[in-house]
């Protein structure tokens, strides 16, 4: 059974700072790829995801991330992060046909204004 | 965009009651929606899928006589915890697939359970 793992529990930011959040799936095969985030009190929200075609995917609100195939990585980034994308950053894989999600166990990022 | 809306958003029940949780699609129909589990500092784990008219498929270690899970139409899951206990507390999130495809899936906000 395919297992995503984020590499870090909490990210503790100053405002301006790049991000870089890790996240590793375990599947040799073709995978859907994606980021959600969860903003205190609020529900899951899609911030990008990968299907197919360019590896270096753009988001919403200024994250991106890339597909490194050979590295099973999908990691997500922002060159400056604000006091508002305080939350909580969960990796999820499908494959391709499937329709549950398999969760990574998430990474709280906080940033201090 | 789809929304998809679950009721309550906290629940703190007694042990030995049961728990009911709505899920529901606002503006489309779903087939089928997901219930998720998140214990705390883990990650949200599928618990069951909801087809509509028919009955939940569970995944594995799930106990389907103690989440009963209901699916009565197009736009309404719900899921009952029976004789819940305090181990039973965590947050249980629904998602449903939006219409247009392109995994268009959107997740309810949450609901919070704490069983004393």
């Amino acid at each position: 059974a395919q297992s995503v793992s984020q590499h870090n529990h909490h990210v503790i930011l100053s405002e301006a700072a790049s991000l870089e959040l890790g996240c590793n799936y375990s599947y040799g095969g073709t995978v859907n790829l994606f980021w959600y985030v969860q903003y205190p009190g609020q529900h899951l929200q899609l911030l990008l995801k990968y299907f197919s075609g360019d590896p270096l995917v753009k988001g919403i609100k200024g994250f991106e991330a890339e597909f490194i195939k050979s590295k099973f990585s999908f990691n997500l980034r922002k060159p400056s992060v604000q006091w508002s994308d305080t939350a909580e950053y969960f990796c999820a894989v499908t494959l391709p046909g499937g329709q549950n999600f398999v969760f990574g166990p998430g990474t709280r990022l906080s940033v201090l204004p | 965009g789809a929304v998809v809306s679950q009721h309550p958003s906290r629940v703190i029940c007694k042990s030995g009651t049961s728990v009911k949780i709505e899920c529901r699609s606002l503006d489309f129909q779903a087939t089928t929606m997901f219930w998720y589990r998140q214990f705390p500092k883990q990650s949200l784990m599928l618990m069951a899928t909801s087809n509509e008219g028919s009955k939940a498929t569970y995944e594995q270690g799930v106990e389907k006589d103690k989440f009963l899970i209901n699916h009565a139409s197009l736009t309404l899951s719900t899921l009952t915890v029976t004789s819940a206990h305090p181990e039973d507390s965590s947050f249980y999130i629904c998602s449903a697939r939006g219409p247009g495809g392109d995994y268009g899936y959107t997740f309810g906000s949450g609901t919070r359970l704490t069983v004393v």
